[in-house]
């Protein structure tokens, strides 16, 4: 059974850098059939898609255009884990973050999800 | 403003039949991309309900069930029970933005 747990800090400062990570289970970070995703939900902005990363036989890191000129979404398949790097968070960054699989067999549908984790963005 | 629009709540009593629209456009539904439904019971992540239109998961129950047509597309729920009371999301691929877009949810209430 395929499970995702997320870790990394609840509270963050305006300016600073937002870093999650993502620890995979029952999977490989470097399937060549799956993608590695990032999604966010807030109240005003509802489930919002970050990004992505993604092995087909070099690493590929795709983002949403909201958030790309501040993202950088890494793998380390030494610990089976992918992160999500945010930098310059303003409050509006405030909201509940989830990783997410998506797989060929799930026709570009996230079928797995981490458990979510909810980042306030405050000095 | 969501790229995929739902209907914020939609209600019925147990045992009743309630559907779900999900409209989106042609750079999207219309562009032939499949469309996905997750349910979200409060403080959980969403869960796979549907996807590619109208296949299920292993364990999810055979009384939800997915439809599209064009730049539309439906879930239905028979036999509606209070564990359903939750809220549904529609989700697709918009090929214009470049990006996985989710509708805004639907709010079920059980009477």
């Amino acid at each position: 059974q395929i499970h995702l747990q997320q870790s990394g800090p609840g509270l963050v400062k305006p300016s600073q850098t937002l870093s999650l990570t993502c620890d995979i289970s029952g999977d490989s970070v470097s399937s060549d059939t799956a993608t590695w995703n990032w999604i966010r939900q807030s109240p005003s902005r509802g489930l919002e898609w970050l990004g992505r990363t993604y092995f087909r036989l070099k690493w590929f890191s795709e983002y949403a255009v909201s958030v790309q000129s501040r993202a950088t979404i890494t793998s380390d398949t030494s610990k089976n884990q992918f992160s999500l790097h945010l930098n310059s968070v303003l409050p509006e960054d405030t909201a509940v973050y989830f990783c997410a699989r998506v797989d060929v067999s799930s026709f570009d549908s996230f079928d797995f999800w981490g458990q979510g984790t909810f980042v306030t963005v405050t000095s | 403003q969501s790229v995929l629009t739902q209907p914020p709540s939609v209600s019925g009593a147990p045992g009743q039949r309630v559907t779900i629209s999900c409209t989106g456009s042609r750079s999207n539904m219309g562009a032939d991309y499949d469309v996905h439904w997750y349910q979200q019971l409060p403080g959980t992540a969403p869960k796979l309900l549907i996807y590619a239109n109208k296949k299920r998961p292993s364990g999810v129950p055979d009384r939800f069930s997915g439809s599209k047509s064009g730049t539309s597309a439906s879930l239905a729920i028979t036999g509606l029970q209070a564990e359903d009371e939750a809220d549904y999301y529609c989700q697709s691929y918009d090929s214009s933005l470049k990006t996985y877009v989710f509708g805004p949810g639907t709010n079920v209430f059980v009477l």
